[in-house]
């Protein structure tokens, strides 16, 4: 098992750009996180999946953010027209129910 | 709304003693987990200890210990023999079922070791 992978690690777009984040969570994990981490900030909750399906979604989650996960196996999270406030780490993490969850490396987004 | 406060923006402790970061937090429910994440200067947020809180006694993972007051409602962590490489952010992190169970995550606490 190599644990959980993001891809791309870094992504710079032009504001107004959309952009799209993957995450492969740890095989047997049903559970699936979206966090996002500004510099000297705890990770902030975004969204999260039970198996396919998306049980919570954060209210300060405007409609620009959107966040899938196909067959509850992979999960993308897509930002439409970005804007210089969304530049932040973008981080994942998979669980087994309430087991510890695994994190990832993070996508480091930068918005100009 | 549950709440986690870790009221140590930044500790510092010297190589080889002992530290405790604090934590408190709010809710109703009496089954939940607590956890207490390190993430290193390279940012990959790492487990540290759990705790189940229907478990009375203290969990210990080596040189990390923590001591849980449920009534109280607070869960710290201790470093004992610290080491340059416990350098880092430290996140306390309960998971509350009502929240649906999604990690709720404190302020952090920035740990420094001085050699």
């Amino acid at each position: 098992d190599t644990g959980v992978s993001q891809n791309p690690r870094h992504k710079i777009t032009k504001r107004g750009q959309n952009v799209t984040f993957r995450c492969d969570p740890i095989s047997e994990h049903n559970r699936l996180y979206w966090y996002r981490q500004t510099l000297g900030q705890g990770p902030e909750f975004l969204t999260y999946f039970q198996n396919e399906a998306q049980l919570e979604k954060s209210r300060l989650l405007s409609d620009r953010f959107s966040a899938e996960r196909p067959k509850g196996s992979f999960s993308t999270l897509e930002i439409q027209r970005t804007e210089q406030g969304d530049s932040a780490m973008y981080l994942c993490a998979s669980s087994y129910d309430r087991d510890e969850a695994f994190f990832g490396q993070g996508t480091r987004l930068t918005v100009v | 709304a549950q709440t986690v406060t870790q009221s140590q923006p930044e500790m510092s402790v010297q190589e080889a003693e002992t530290v405790t970061l604090s934590c408190t937090y709010d809710t109703s429910e009496s089954d939940y987990y607590l956890f207490w994440y390190k993430q290193p200067p390279s940012r990959q947020m790492i487990l540290v200890i759990r705790q189940e809180a229907y478990k009375q006694q203290n969990a210990t993972e080596n040189r990390f210990s923590v001591n849980f007051q449920k009534a109280a409602k607070s869960f710290s962590l201790k470093i004992s023999d610290s080491q340059l490489g416990d350098a880092a952010m430290y996140f306390c992190v309960p998971s509350f079922a009502n929240a649906g169970n999604m990690l709720t995550f404190g302020g952090g606490t920035r740990l420094m070791v001085k050699p």
